[in-house]
């Protein structure tokens, strides 16, 4: 079965810890992204990668990193710089044809909670 | 300004309704238009893309008019399983989608 997972579920972390998010696709999907959403809220997006190698920052990068060293893995680290880290994580990809991206396809989702 | 607007609704409709959400986009060199459905607690998933023909899948019909900046979702002989809430995706030139806040829609019987 070809798609996108996310681990753990549910995570929870005392503040002052960092702590690693994973997402793993087998689609051969180019572009994998992060959101951040928290509740009655719309996503939002904190970093984007293209291609292995590369990530470009969103609109809430702070206190968040990734890598990107496999084209198949983007794992998120929440750092004890977020301030607010408590939120549901979605991990995504998506297709590049011709320079036009198809839709994003969704893993579960992890929910953080900062105790 | 926001890049993609939505009304947040709550929408309550009765079984068999038909029931329209309308949404708009900021950037006029937008080149992909979807609209993804999120149940509840778990992650977005495409209900369908939206092309400038306008396209339609079962009671599902999309719209996007170019001109005026605005998709739209129409949803015929509502169902209880299609109470969720509705988000329109926007891809801009390059590789960034903007999402909408999205819409509620509750389903009555």
């Amino acid at each position: 079965d070809g798609g996108i997972t996310q681990s753990p579920k549910y995570l929870f972390r005392k503040e002052g810890q960092n702590v690693t998010l994973s997402c793993e696709q087998n689609l051969n999907h180019d572009a994998m992204y992060w959101y951040r959403q928290d509740p009655g809220q719309g996503l939002r997006l904190i970093y984007y990668s293209q291609i292995v190698n590369d990530f470009q920052k969103g609109d809430i990068a702070e206190g968040y990193s990734v890598s990107r060293e496999k084209k198949e893995s983007f794992p998120l680290t929440v750092t004890s710089a977020q301030k607010n880290p408590t939120a549901f994580y979605l991990c995504a990809s998506s297709r590049e044809d011709r320079g036009v991206y198809n839709e994003q396809f969704f893993g579960p989702g992890t929910r953080l909670t900062v105790l | 300004r926001k890049e993609v607007e939505q009304d947040p609704g709550p929408f309550n409709v009765p079984e068999g309704a038909t029931v329209a959400f309308n949404c708009t986009y900021s950037n006029s060199a937008s080149q992909s238009f979807f609209w993804y459905r999120q149940d509840c607690r778990k992650e977005p998933k495409l209900l369908m893309s939206v092309y400038s023909s306008g396209n339609e899948d079962g009671r599902f019909t999309a719209q996007l008019n170019r001109a005026s900046q605005y998709i739209s979702l129409l949803i015929r002989d509502s169902k209880l399983s299609d109470s969720a809430t509705y988000l329109c995706v926007v891809n801009e030139a390059g590789n960034q989608f903007y999402f909408g806040t999205g819409t509620s829609l509750t389903v009555i019987p």
